[in-house]
């Protein structure tokens, strides 16, 4: 079956520090790989997506994520984290087949403190 | 560009009650997703259309649950009768094209409390 794993449901990160947000998916064929951000009461944004080539995707508000297909991860990072980063972020995948839906890991509740 | 646009924001209403969320996807988009979130389950696929068409539906909790997408701009979610559990965050998402790996972009939500 067609998985994603968030393992931390909290991030604590220091402002101007690095952060990383961890996924790992489990799915049968090549996946495409999706992160949204959801900000208090705001619907989900979209960030960034892998879907073949590089295996570093760089996305908005500075955000990159790097594929790794043999650990079957796709960690969300940022070199350095703002206080406005806080919010939630669901790693999501499409396996690529035609039914075209989103399998959307729990989220991590990301915080930036100053 | 307008994105996906949902009413109501928010809705409370009394239990054995109709309640009709609304949808417009953004133009030109042929998918059009249906997707609760609770703090409980997280994030679920409620149902899902293709060309105004209802692929899968497995996602929808009950008989209560009915959708509905009469054009390519439209599509309703309607729960009748309403109850406490029903109570979340109903998001409306479109994407565009047969490319599995292409965004699928959600509304804001309408927020559903039901008393």
């Amino acid at each position: 079956a067609q998985s994603v794993a968030q393992p931390e449901d909290q991030v604590n990160v220091a402002e101007g520090n690095p952060l990383t947000v961890k996924c790992t998916y489990s799915v049968s064929g090549n996946p495409y790989l999706f992160w949204y951000v959801q900000y208090p009461n705001r619907g989900l944004q979209f960030l960034l997506k892998y879907i073949t080539g590089d295996n570093l995707v760089k996305g908005s508000y500075g955000f990159e994520a790097e594929f790794n297909k043999s650990q079957t991860s796709f960690h969300l990072k940022k070199p350095s984290a703002l206080v406005s980063d806080s919010a939630l972020y669901f790693c999501a995948v499409n396996y690529g087949g035609s039914q075209g839906n989103l399998i959307f890991g729990k989220g991590t509740k990301l915080s930036v403190k100053p | 560009d307008a994105g996906v646009i949902q009413s109501p924001r928010h809705e409370v209403t009394e239990m054995g009650q109709e309640v009709t969320l609304r949808c417009k996807p953004i133009s030109g988009h042929d998918y059009l997703f249906w997707y609760r979130q609770t703090m409980m389950r997280g994030l679920e696929l409620l149902i899902y259309f293709n060309n105004n068409v209802p692929i899968d539906d497995s996602g929808m909790p009950e008989d209560r649950f009915s959708a509905k997408m009469p054009n390519a701009s439209f599509s309703t979610l309607k729960i009748q009768p309403s109850e406490p559990r029903d109570s979340a965050v109903y998001f409306c998402a479109s994407r565009t094209g047969r490319l599995s790996g292409n965004t699928i972009y959600f509304g804001e939500g309408s927020w559903l409390t039901v008393v």
